[in-house]
């Protein structure tokens, strides 16, 4: 059982490319989110999913798109980087309702500087 | 969701418990109270969660107090794997909108030998 796994890790990028970070997970979740941390900071959420087809923004969405076309896999989208989304990117996942306890499984997260 | 306010941070010896106080004074009566943490830069862990029983699991207690305004996570014997962010959390279980969590900055918690 993996869990949640995010691809890549690591990534360098230049101001204006794309890219996206992948989250997959092997659970059965309904619930998947993606959060970003910032040195010293909490997690704050970028988007949300309640199942698939279904996503809503969170707290900090700009400049970043989802989508959710299976259950497994939430993927996160940066149109044009830009440096003040270096960061480390989180991705997680739950039932939904009042399924199992509520918890929320974490990936290990994915490293991203925008130069 | 309901706001909560945790110490910056806080020192605990090794093998002693280590009490992490949280503050949700505004918590609503169908609100449970969540604890996680988050060792060096991994991604955030569960703990322990709970609605107004106190609850004890492997890992910790959680003690809530009777107006449920605020709580306490015990961590019974501390160790040096056990310092980490921790973060208190309250939130509902049953709407979609529940799921809008963000995480405060938490107690950083250092136990040393």
């Amino acid at each position: 059982n993996a869990g949640v796994t995010q691809t890549p890790k690591f990534q360098v990028l230049k101001t204006g490319q794309s890219m996206t970070l992948q989250c997959a997970q092997d659970m059965n979740h309904e619930y998947m989110s993606w959060y970003r941390q910032d040195p010293g900071m909490g997690l704050r959420l970028i988007h949300y999913s309640v199942g698939a087809g279904i996503t809503d923004q969170g707290e900090v969405p700009n400049g970043y798109n989802v989508s959710r076309s299976t259950t497994e896999d939430f993927p996160l989208r940066l149109l044009s980087a830009a440096p003040s989304q270096t960061s480390v990117y989180f991705c997680a996942s739950s039932y939904s309702g009042t399924s199992g306890t509520g918890e929320l499984f974490f990936g290990e997260g994915s490293r991203l500087t925008v130069l | 969701d309901a706001k909560t306010t945790q110490p910056t941070s806080m020192d605990c010896a090794e093998g002693r418990a280590a009490n992490l106080p949280c503050n949700h004074s505004t918590i609503s009566g169908n609100e449970y109270v969540y604890w996680y943490r988050q060792i060096h830069s991994q991604g955030p862990q569960y703990i322990i969660h709970g609605l107004k029983n106190n609850e004890t699991n492997e890992m910790a207690s959680l003690i809530i107090t009777e107006d449920r305004k605020s709580s306490t996570l015990i961590l019974p014997h501390a160790t040096l794997r056990d310092t980490a962010v921790y973060y208190c959390i309250v939130r509902r279980r049953l709407y979609s909108n529940d799921y809008k969590l963000s995480f405060g900055a938490g107690t950083t918690v250092t136990v040393r030998a």
